[in-house]
């Protein structure tokens, strides 16, 4: 079974400038999940969404942070502008189809972004 | 707010010495609970989920325990290897939806 894909692994930019990352999820994995990952800490949930929809995004930067999922599967977190507090792993995990809420959640190898 | 707290921040121990890792949680109102292990440069891997019901969960040499009434987690890892070396993150799955919350995790280093 392919794990959850992410590119770019390395992205490196100004401030002031834009970046996206992509993530494709295990097939069939109906949540998808964006975490911020700053050096020396746990992951922080920026954005969750079951299937195409919104979940919670409630630690969102929306001033500069977007993020969509294309019919429910390959999912896009953009940065416009970014901000040298933006340097962070940013790892994408997804997690199958359940009514209980106790499925593991499965990550990506994330995107180390260096905002300089 | 759910917090996550994980001391200590990073522990050096010596090869084939059992330890624990600890995690404390504020909201006990859960639905499970996993341990993670995530390598340098590298994204997260499962290493146990606790059920909000159970009480412990055991994979090998890795024993987890879940005790909700005093909000403590604990992982122990028995006969410690230098490839166990990394670093261990808790995360609570609690409201609605999975929302999950990370503890800031311990760096481990198994000295051969």
């Amino acid at each position: 079974e392919a794990g959850v894909a992410q590119s770019p692994r390395y992205k490196i930019i100004e401030k002031r400038q834009s970046v996206a990352f992509w993530c494709n999820p295990i097939s069939g994995h109906a949540t998808l999940y964006w975490y911020q990952q700053i050096l020396g800490q746990g992951p922080k949930l920026l954005i969750q969404f079951q299937n195409n929809g919104v979940v919670d995004d409630s630690q969102l930067p929306k001033d500069r942070f977007s993020a969509e999922r294309l019919k429910g599967v390959d999912s896009t977190l953009k940065i416009q502008p970014a901000k040298l507090e933006d340097s962070a792993v940013y790892l994408c995990a997804s997690s199958p189809p359940t009514s209980g809420r106790t499925d593991t959640q499965y990550f990506g190898p994330g995107t180390r972004l260096t905002v300089l | 707010k759910q917090e996550v707290t994980q001391i200590p921040a990073a522990l050096s121990v010596p090869e084939g010495e059992n330890l624990v890792l600890n995690c404390s949680f504020t909201d006990s109102a859960i639905y499970n609970l996993q341990w993670f292990r995530q390598d340098p440069g590298k994204g997260l891997t499962s290493l146990l989920l606790i059920q909000s019901s159970q009480r412990e969960q055991t994979s090998g040499r890795l024993n987890a325990s879940l005790d909700k009434s005093s909000g403590r987690s604990t992982l122990y890892i028995a006969a410690s290897q230098p490839g166990d070396s990394a670093t261990y993150l808790c995360a609570l799955n609690s409201g609605g939806y999975q929302k999950v919350t990370f503890g800031t995790g311990t760096k481990l280093q198994v000295i051969p």
